[in-house]
């Protein structure tokens, strides 16, 4: 089955710098990829998503990179703010299959 | 219009014991999965229902088991609990072939 590996596991940035995070997965037949943000105590909440046939997606400060080739695609958080902080988690899924493959989070830190 | 809303919020067994937990889908979704969230992990999937049938089975032994209702809601059923079935219970529902999850608020189930 998919294996989702996402890291780091933790991050801290200042007020206005930029957050990377990263994940591979092992199923080359994935095809979809959202991004899910969850505060403490809260829901997960999808933030962006992006589909095998885009190589990048963009929603205001959030971006997302896909490189199919290589198996791994990035979360990209410009300008951070202090309301950013939470966990991030990736995930694949196949198109068809609709069950989603998580990683295993990543909590990002920003500092005022 | 109503998000995914799940019922209890949080809920304390036994170990043995039988629990059910219920999902009521976002307005206009048809399809329900359900996801087990351990302390400080991903989401793990369960299953998925869809025309009142399972369509798709995670890595879960059969103390696992659900049903999907006419009008979409569903139950998630956990026999013979075990201390390790401690965790938030997450319902996501979506509809077509490759829309968007949305997540309940989730269950948090505590076994002693």
């Amino acid at each position: 089955g998919e294996n989702v590996e996402q890291h780091p596991s933790t991050l801290s940035v200042q007020e206005g710098d930029s957050a990377v995070i990263k994940c591979t997965y092992s199923d080359s037949a994935s095809n979809y990829f959202p991004w899910y943000k969850q505060e403490l105590g809260k829901r997960p909440q999808l933030i962006i998503d992006i589909r095998s046939n885009v190589g990048e997606k963009k929603d205001q400060r959030i971006a997302v990179t896909l490189n199919k080739t290589a198996k791994h695609f990035s979360l990209h958080i410009t300008e951070t703010q202090p309301e950013d902080s939470a966990v991030y988690f990736c995930a694949a899924g196949l198109e068809g299959r609709r069950a989603l493959t998580f990683g295993s989070g990543t909590r990002l830190q920003v500092q005022p | 219009d109503a998000g995914v809303t799940q019922s209890p919020t949080h809920l304390i067994k036994t170990r043995g014991q039988q629990v059910t937990l219920r999902c009521s889908p976002k307005s206009g979704h048809d399809t329900v999965s359900w996801y087990q969230q351990a302390l400080g992990q991903g989401p793990q999937f369960i299953f998925q229902y869809y025309e009142e049938e399972e369509r798709q089975r995670g890595n879960f032994p059969d103390r696992f088991s659900g049903h999907q209702f006419p009008n979409y809601s569903s139950e998630l059923n956990v026999n013979a609990l075990l201390l390790g079935d401690s965790a938030l219970y997450l319902c996501a529902s979506s509809s077509g072939r490759w829309e968007t999850q949305y997540f309940g608020p989730g269950t948090r189930l505590l076994v002693l």
